[in-house]
């Protein structure tokens, strides 16, 4: 069975400062790789997802996210954060397209100091 | 264009009464809809899922069940609440033949079991 690990419970990073949130999966095959974003007492949108092809993926508001099969990371990146982006961060791993099963991490708190 | 309305937004109950959560999706037919529970400090659980009417699966044995009278309705309920059963419940679709490639979430219920 898959598993993610989202090594940072809780990050803080400065306004204009660069982030990185850490997303490690076990999975045996080539896995679906996705980012959701939760803001407050919301539900979660898609920031981006990795199906095949090129590793880096680019996403909505800015985020990048890079798949390393050798590292089992999907590493999520933005180079200047903004105060709009203070949220918690879920990365998933779904095992197939077609498959109705989404493994999610426990999430990354994003705060951001002005 | 697409919604999905979840209600109540919050929900206070004791334990050992009834449960029943409503989730409609507009904008789109025979959706895949989902049910997730995210209990505090843990990742999203995936608690049903339904590809049609009157078609569900269960992930995870539990106390809760779920019901899909209609095409676009999705209800959650349980007869006697735990307090195990306190979290942030959302609810899901997917477009029809897509199962995880984009999840589009509610806003979710907050339930508190006292």
């Amino acid at each position: 069975a898959q598993s993610v690990t989202q090594p940072d419970i809780h990050i803080t990073v400065s306004e204009g400062a660069s982030l990185e949130l850490r997303c490690n999966y076990s999975y045996g095959a080539t896995p679906y790789l996705f980012w959701y974003v939760q803001s407050p007492g919301q539900g979660l949108q898609l920031l981006l997802k990795y199906f095949s092809g090129d590793t880096l993926v680019q996403g909505i508001k800015g985020f990048e996210a890079e798949f390393k099969r050798s590292q089992s990371s999907f590493n999520l990146r933005k180079p200047s954060v903004h105060w709009s982006d203070a949220a918690e961060y879920f990365c998933a791993v779904g095992e197939r397209a077609g498959s109705y099963q989404l493994t999610f991490g426990k999430g990354t708190k994003l705060s951001v100091i002005p | 264009s697409q919604t999905i309305h979840q209600w109540p937004a919050t929900l206070v109950q004791p334990v050992g009464s009834p449960l029943s959560l409503e989730c409609t999706v507009e904008g789109t037919s025979n959706p895949n809809l989902y049910w997730y529970r995210q209990a505090a400090g843990r990742g999203l659980q995936l608690l049903f899922y339904s590809v049609g009417i009157g078609q569900i699966s269960s992930e995870v044995p539990q106390n809760l069940s779920a019901s899909r009278p209609q095409d676009r309705q999705f209800i959650l309920s349980s007869k006697k609440l735990l307090l195990s059963d306190s979290g942030f419940y959302l609810c899901a679709w997917t477009v029809a033949g897509t199962a995880n490639e984009k999840l589009f979430f509610g806003s979710g219920t907050q339930l508190s079991v006292l």
